[in-house]
């Protein structure tokens, strides 16, 4: 089956506390993001990445670090995690052309930062 | 700057009523794309329809339709007879090249209540 897995779905954590969110898709797809849901403002890109080695700052990049070493997985690192950051994170790939291809999401992880 | 409004915040609706969900954008350039996607209760992102800036023809999906009109930079969705499976948050979007970077913009949402 087709799919973004994210990991953990949830976690709630500690100021300061390293943590890594994993995402990794089955289908090939060359491009991958980040986004953060939040009430009122939608969904906003963090990180996106065209292909392994490439990355590229969204809107709302600070605090956050990506690395795609290999083309199916892009985890997203927070070094140092603080309470702003508590926020519904979603994974997505697309295939090439992405600017006219839908994304596909994975299921979000829930983070908590107390 | 480029930026989706969708100004309902939420609609409440009684089930077999049709309803419009509102998504105006802004951007300057010729070539873009839009897209509509789903957020039921259980959480997912469910992509609806996609739509590039040289088609304004509309489309019907069943009993989804969307209506792109590059004149008023908008990209509404109705939904006939709605049911209460419709109830979800929906979110309209706005993809392209700006800067030299790639770009997919959400408008903040608009959660749709279906009674029964």
């Amino acid at each position: 089956e087709a799919q973004v897995t994210q990991n953990p779905r949830y976690l709630i954590t500690v100021t300061g506390k390293k943590l890594t969110v994993t995402c990794s898709q089955n289908m090939n797809h060359e491009y991958m993001s980040w986004y953060r849901q939040d009430p009122g403002l939608g969904l906003r890109q963090i990180y996106y990445s065209m292909n392994v080695e490439v990355t590229d700052k969204g809107d709302v990049p600070e605090g956050y670090k990506v690395s795609r070493k290999e083309k199916r997985n892009f985890p997203l690192i927070l070094e140092s995690p603080s309470p702003n950051q508590t926020s519904l994170y979603f994974c997505a790939s697309s295939p090439p052309g992405v600017s006219n291809q839908p994304q596909h999401f994975g299921d979000g992880t829930r983070l908590s930062i107390l | 700057a480029q930026k989706v409004t969708q100004a309902q915040t939420e609609i409440s609706v009684v089930e077999k009523e049709d309803v419009t969900l509102d998504c105006v954008y802004e951007t300057r350039d010729t070539t873009y794309y839009l897209f509509w996607y789903k957020q039921p209760p259980s959480g997912e992102l469910v992509f609806l329809i996609r739509r590039n800036s040289f088609d304004e023809q509309n489309e019907i999906s069943g009993r989804y339709s969307w209506n792109f009109q590059k004149s008023t930079s908008s990209f509404n969705f109705t939904i006939t007879a709605s049911q209460v499976v419709d109830s979800a948050v929906y979110f309209c979007a706005l993809s392209g090249w700006w800067d030299s970077s790639y770009k997919l913009i959400f408008g903040s949402g608009t959660r749709l209540l279906v009674r029964p």
